[in-house]
């Protein structure tokens, strides 16, 4: 079964730092993208960026550039999504999403609540 | 970036009845190279994450029932549901390919009449 598995939910106080997880199974790893997408508290979806994990090359939405870092490890396929210091405003469900490089998000991550909160 | 602006914001349709979803982009997402349209629909229900309906802009997902369909070039696409069911309550998003930065429409949230 193709599935994205993400990472438990989070609860973080501002100025923290996070690294969250999205692991590919049931197909090559390397054959696809992976993009984040947030999804504020009653909001819709926001696409954050993508990476290629065959070389790692990520692109990001000006919205998002310089705020969060996406990252590959292929060898353990997996896509992670990172902050160095969170905002209350980073409060929202993030999910993960595969994608050929051009393409439609066909398989999605169960998503990971994250909760900035002091 | 393009914005995709979807109608109505929320709808209410009766069991069996017609819902049709538009989706309407601030520029044109059909690559003329291959004519295909870099336009998606999704359906999200509460506490799930979204599914994808179509691709290409009418090609359906395996899977989702023919009741869906989705149509539209250029700027202007169209998602139907020919006889709405309980279990379609959700909302919609329509979502471009195109270029990046990737966008999604606002949401369409369809419940029952």
């Amino acid at each position: 079964e193709v599935q994205l598995v993400q990472s438990g939910p989070e609860v973080k106080k501002p100025g923290e730092s996070l690294k969250i997880s999205c692991k590919g199974s049931g197909y090559s790893f390397t054959n696809y993208c992976i993009a984040w997408v947030r999804q504020m508290p009653g909001k819709g979806l926001e696409w954050m960026g993508n990476i290629y994990p065959s070389d790692s090359y990520s692109d990001y939405s000006p919205s998002f550039q310089g705020q969060v870092t996406i990252s590959a490890d292929k060898s353990i396929s997996t896509a992670y999504l990172q902050w160095t210091s969170l905002k209350a405003s980073d409060t929202a469900m993030y999910y993960c999403a595969r994608h050929e490089s051009t393409g439609a998000f066909d398989i999605w991550g169960q998503g990971t609540m994250v909760t900035v909160s002091s | 970036d393009i914005v995709l602006t979807q109608s109505p914001d929320s709808l209410a349709v009766s069991l069996a009845e017609r819902a049709t979803i538009n989706c309407k982009s601030s520029q044109s997402v059909l690559y003329s190279s291959n004519n295909k349209n870099y336009l998606a629909w999704y359906q999200q229900k509460p506490g799930q994450p979204p599914k994808l309906l179509f691709y290409w802009a009418s090609a359906r997902e395996s899977g989702v029932p023919d009741r869906f369909s989705g149509s539209g070039s250029g700027t202007d696409f169209t998602l139907t549901i020919s006889s709405l069911q309980a279990e379609d309550v959700a909302v919609y998003y329509c979502q471009q390919y195109y270029s990046t930065p990737q966008t999604f429409g606002q949401g369409t949230k369809l419940e029952i009449k």
